[in-house]
């Protein structure tokens, strides 16, 4: 009854590599999202996918990448990290997006780019 | 562009008392407004969801109001208690809605004093 996870909970990389971050949720929940949070400017949408197979930009998706071939699973890739995307990484689902639906969030990894 | 903003920043106040969390939004056409709790480390947890037809929603202690006309939320928090120190972040879904995607406020960090 694990709800929704992330993994790893930390990560400390270098400029240039690349770096995934996991998304798991139990509920087959079909609306998955990632967020950034970072002082001084709250939460910022990444991406989001509606269904699997189906993905959009946020507001800062630039330098980022996701796949969503099962339901349950959202991976964010950073393909060559920079220092200015150290940051907590949150994924939150929802079951129906819209107008009715809260979204549930993950506990977050903090992401440290050296 | 839809803009979030909560004031104060930061709130100290003793135990027992009643106080109101303001949030407010710049563009009226909005799908829904959510309330949500942030504790140190942690990730999200959903308080209220106000539907855009809504005026108000309460849970327990918790009383949000909405009122789309002038843009502004209230999260209402009664006889406060030292275990709702946290930061409390209003989101809002913008049009077309159907995607669920949110757009947050900085938060107000609450301290409630023993």
């Amino acid at each position: 009854d694990a709800g929704i996870t992330q993994s790893p909970r930390y990560k400390i990389t270098e400029t240039g590599r690349q770096v995934t971050l996991m998304c798991h949720q139990t509920w087959s929940h079909s609306y998955m999202f990632w967020y950034r949070q970072d002082l001084g400017h709250g939460l910022r949408l990444i991406y989001y996918s509606a269904a699997a197979d189906i993905t959009d930009k946020g507001e800062v998706s630039d330098g980022y990448v996701v796949s969503r071939s099962k339901t349950e699973n959202f991976p964010l890739t950073l393909e060559s990290a920079t220092r200015s995307q150290t940051s907590v990484y949150f994924c939150a689902s929802s079951d129906l997006g819209g107008i009715l639906s809260t979204q549930y969030f993950g506990p977050g990894t903090r992401l440290t780019v050296l | 562009k839809q803009e979030v903003t909560q004031i104060p920043a930061a709130l100290s106040v003793p135990e027992g008392e009643n106080l109101v969390l303001n949030c407010s939004f710049t563009d009226s056409a909005i799908y829904n407004l959510q309330w949500f709790r942030q504790d140190p480390g942690k990730g999200l947890t959903s308080l209220l969801l106000i539907q855009s037809s809504q005026r108000e929603q309460t849970s327990g202690r918790l009383n949000a109001s909405l009122d789309k006309s002038s843009g502004r939320s209230t999260l209402y928090i009664a006889a406060s208690q030292p275990g709702d120190s946290a930061t409390y972040l209003c989101a809002v879904v913008p049009p077309p809605g159907n995607t669920g995607k949110l757009i947050f406020g900085q938060g107000t960090t609450l301290q409630v004093k023993p």
